[in-house]
């Protein structure tokens, strides 16, 4: 498997611009997770999914966040309008849960997208 | 407020010693795990200890959890320089209503490791 691929790794945009990353998770995992990254918070949960449901979103900071699972292998984070202050790194995770609970397994981690609103 | 929050914040070591990394947290937890993150990539998974076992070991790595001190550390023993990396641990609860449960991160400890 080729693990958790995100697209796309670099994004450099402007105030006010919509951004979307995206994320394909392993194949069979039935967990998805959006994390978000910086130096001074650490590492964010956003939102997280279980077969393709969001499950909590209560970790997305604002309404100009939105995230979609359409099916098993594909999910979106959508900024809209982006801010400066959303500057961060973005990571998808993704994992089978044990027993019907996400947290019982290890997480795989995609790459990361690392965006930067100017 | 964060659940789990790893000490030191940075360890500089040179190859060949051994080195600690500590976690503290604050609740009642299933299991722990320790990530390790290398600069620009995601996090792997290194490993994971449940709320009833002690001591864990994989290859070079050894990991204890002292429930009674809510605290876990992770011992690296005879580092490389490929090992310099952020480490962190992370939580799982369940919440006792469902089935759901999710991890928590620390802000990491970053080890440097000279040759």
């Amino acid at each position: 498997d080729a693990g958790v691929i995100q697209s796309p790794r670099h994004e450099v945009t402007e105030m006010g611009q919509e951004v979307t990353l995206r994320c394909k998770p392993i194949s069979g995992h039935d967990y998805l997770f959006w994390y978000r990254q910086t130096m001074m918070r650490g590492l964010e949960l956003l939102i997280y999914f279980n077969n393709n449901v969001p499950i909590d979103d209560s970790g997305m900071p604002e309404d100009r966040f939105s995230a979609k699972m359409p099916n098993a292998s594909f999910s979106t984070l959508k900024i809209q309008p982006s801010e400066p202050r959303d500057s961060a790194v973005y990571f998808c995770a993704s994992t089978l849960g044990l027993a019907g609970i996400s947290s019982y397994n290890e997480q795989f981690f995609g790459p990361g997208t690392r965006l930067t609103v100017l | 407020s964060q659940q789990g929050e790893e000490d030191p914040q940075a360890l500089s070591i040179q190859e060949g010693e051994n080195a600690t990394m500590n976690c503290s947290y604050k609740t009642s937890i299933n299991n722990l795990q320790w990530y390790r993150q290398n600069s620009g990539r995601g996090l792997v998974h290194l490993i994971l200890i449940r709320s009833n076992e002690r001591e864990k070991h994989s290859g070079r790595l050894r990991v204890t959890l002292d429930t009674s001190k809510k605290s876990s550390s992770l011992l690296i023993t005879a580092s490389r320089a490929a090992d310099t990396a952020s480490y962190f641990c992370a939580t799982a609860r369940t919440y006792m209503n469902s089935g759901y449960s999710t991890l928590t991160f620390g802000k990491g400890t970053m080890l440097l490791v000279s040759p």
